[in-house]
């Protein structure tokens, strides 16, 4: 069973604040790396695939880095918007398993 | 319509029914899920279809039965089943089964066993 955890549990912060959380996976055996975004009452929602050590995306204001030779990888939210408020859930893939992490849940306050 | 749908959304059951939940993708994607996920856990992956063929049994009671007729509809019939199976089960699709595609999911049904 492959261990994937994500941290903190959950975070609030201010409006225009900018935030980071952590997906922690064993390093062996890496394939890629799904971030999602579910927000209440709606499905999940792909923000980005990581394949590649060092893979850096970014979409809007958030972005994401992947170190698998240490077993992480890093979601960034910069200027927080009330809108992002949701569960932010990183995924591995491998050999047509998924397994997800509990999530982080932000919470922006205007 | 667009994307993953499902069908019905919300469904209470007795232990003694049978019932069957519905996922269509018009996406033309080639993979399709069913996840469940139970209150305070994570997501769980049960089943994985490729082309209309199960790929991925994740050691799901048999009271779950997965039918893919085509790569565009995923059924995940229910029997015979307990209150701890109450959760919201989620489908999802992808271009390929791999793991380098991101899914796409539905809205989910709402399931409540009494």
């Amino acid at each position: 069973i492959l261990n994937v955890e994500q941290s903190p549990q959950s975070l609030h912060v201010q409006e225009g604040d900018s935030t980071n959380f952590t997906c922690s996976f064993p390093s062996s055996n890496f394939y890629a790396l799904h971030w999602y975004r579910w927000e209440t009452a709606k499905s999940p929602e792909a923000l980005f695939v990581m394949t590649l050590n060092g893979d850096e995306k970014k979409k809007g204001r958030i972005s994401a880095t992947l170190n698998t030779k240490e077993g992480y990888s890093y979601l960034y939210i910069k200027g927080s918007q009330p809108e992002d408020s949701a569960t932010y859930l990183c995924a591995l893939p491998n050999a047509g398993k998924s397994t997800f992490g509990d999530g982080t849940t932000l919470t922006v306050k205007p | 319509e667009t994307g993953v749908t499902q069908t019905p959304r919300h469904l209470v059951m007795g232990m003694t029914n049978k019932k069957s939940l519905k996922c269509e993708q018009h996406l033309g994607h080639n993979a399709m899920y069913w996840y469940k996920q139970s209150a305070k856990k994570p997501l769980e992956l049960m089943f994985v279809y490729s082309l209309e063929e199960r790929v991925e049994n994740n050691s799901v009671p048999s009271r779950f039965s997965p039918e893919c007729p085509n790569s565009s509809h995923l059924f995940l019939h229910l029997h015979t089943l307990q209150p701890e199976d109450s959760a919201l089960y989620l489908c999802a699709s992808s271009q390929g089964s791999s793991g380098g595609y991101e899914q796409y999911f539905g809205p989910g049904t709402r399931l409540t066993v009494t």
